[in-house]
């Protein structure tokens, strides 16, 4: 398999404040990640596509200036969620899969956003 | 677009049975890849089992296999010898041959093992 990090794996914050998200493969590069967010006993929603090098393609009904995306690396994503407000706690994963076989993704262990 | 349905939101099985969890999905493309992930309650994704599209055998992986009808587009999971440790939320995926990695989830089946 291929091994994906994410930190922090729990956040809390006040509403109004910035909190960013790292997703890092750590044995293989990734040109594309993906992030999604999951409700609690919910299915996972694609939320965007990290693109090295390239601006992210975010998915239709996800604010592209609310949830930043930055794919500096090949091996490290980062997704910004700005002026946080409660609703936009929930579980954001992260996804990456190896070059030439990015079909197989490998999951990162998510990362518990809490806005007060 | 493609869907995938799990009509089963909840399944359970005794500890050392059999269990098979379904997944119908809808797709125009012919290149494709259907995958099983399991979701236990650190909710952490593990990859179970996955199937390519082009290859008419069923995919194996130790106490798990598929059962993938591509005419009928249905890929159910089968878990045998089932194990307390095998208890999470299963999900079925779908993965695009035109837009590799970009995955599509069904919704969802919570299996609880009983010992």
């Amino acid at each position: 398999g291929a091994v994906v990090s994410q930190h922090p794996s729990r956040v809390i914050c006040k509403s109004g404040t910035s909190v960013k998200i790292e997703c890092r493969s750590l044995d293989f590069q990734a040109t594309t990640m993906f992030w999604y967010r999951q409700f609690p006993k919910q299915s996972l929603m694609l939320m965007a596509t990290s693109n090295e090098g390239s601006k992210a393609t975010y998915e239709q009904g996800v604010e592209k200036d609310k949830f930043l995306i930055n794919h500096a690396s090949l091996t490290l994503s980062t997704l910004t969620v700005t002026s946080a407000h409660p609703e936009d706690s929930s579980f954001y994963i992260c996804s990456a899969g190896r070059e030439n076989y990015q079909e197989t993704q490998y999951f990162g262990p998510g990362t518990r956003l809490l806005v007060l | 677009a493609q869907t995938v349905t799990q009509s089963q939101p909840e399944m359970s099985v005794q500890e050392a049975e059999t269990v098979t969890l379904s997944c119908t999905y809808d797709t125009s493309e012919s290149d494709y890849y259907l995958f099983w992930y399991k979701q236990p309650p650190s909710r952490q994704m593990i990859l179970v089992i996955r199937q390519e599209a082009y290859k008419q055998q069923n995919a194996t992986e130790n106490r798990f296999s598929v059962n993938f009808q591509k005419a009928a587009k249905s890929f159910s999971l089968k878990i045998s010898d089932s194990q307390l440790g095998d208890a999470a939320m299963y999900f079925c995926a779908y993965g695009g041959g035109t837009s590799y990695g970009k995955l599509t989830f069904g919704q969802g089946t919570i299996l609880t093992v009983h010992p």
